[in-house]
């Protein structure tokens, strides 16, 4: 069983609603990530942090908003998304990416699913 | 830049059969490959990977992987298919410094 946890499982929002998507990994992993996946299709990176700071930003739009409060932890702010978003969202986490990080296993979440109405 | 391609989208193979996902790749550098599960409704689970020695991988629930450097494939293997197994699977590579690069995914599914 996966060692990351997200949460909610699923989550309908409308198009003016304000939500977050929250994230736990006990592993003492350093760095962490938010992946977009639609059906049938591979994962697409978001957002990575490394050390609690934000590494990478794949030209994500605004309505999207990462929030990492500690090494823990990871938020995903939701706000004013259209239905093109609708999604399962996926967090993961690695240990860290310096030194060699590249060869690090990358530990997926069970995702929420995100719909938009 | 770094790719994978997984050129099946659908492999059936029966129960009791041996089983071959193929992957290849293209990378600058030392590759970093692996495979992942996903069954119905869940999350990417973790089945193995390659970084570097023997070219031969031994994963989770009977999959290994052989790594191919002259002909970059990392096909993925398992000598005796279980209807359980019928799920999607992902290939990847990284480069270093790079991040986590899928290919297009591969359903499995297994006859009985």
């Amino acid at each position: 069983d996966t060692e990351v946890t997200q949460t909610p499982k699923h989550l309908v929002m409308g198009m003016t609603n304000k939500k977050s998507l929250k994230c736990e990994q006990h592993m003492g992993h350093r760095a962490m990530y938010w992946y977009k996946q639609k059906a049938k299709k591979p994962p697409e990176l978001m957002f990575v942090y490394s050390y609690e700071k934000l590494s990478i930003n794949e030209s994500v739009p605004s309505r999207f908003s990462p929030e990492c409060p500690n090494s823990s932890l990871l938020n995903l702010h939701l706000h004013a998304l259209q239905p093109e978003d609708s999604a399962l969202y996926l967090c993961a986490s690695s240990q860290a990416l310096t030194g060699g990080g590249s060869g690090n296993t990358i530990y997926f979440g069970e995702g929420s699913w995100l719909t938009v109405v | 830049a770094q790719s994978v391609a997984q050129p099946e989208d659908q492999v059936n193979v029966a129960e009791g059969n041996p089983l071959t996902v193929k992957c290849t790749y293209s990378v600058s550098g030392n590759p970093y490959l692996f495979w992942y599960v996903q069954y119905p409704n869940r999350g990417l689970q973790f089945l193995l990977k390659y970084i570097t020695g023997d070219n031969l991988v031994k994963g989770s629930y009977g999959f290994e992987a052989e790594f191919n450097k002259s002909q970059t494939s990392f096909h993925l293997k398992k000598p005796s298919a279980l209807v359980s197994d019928s799920a999607l699977y992902f290939c990847a590579v990284r480069a270093p410094a790079r991040q986590l690069t899928f290919g297009s995914g591969t359903q499995l599914t297994v006859l009985p």
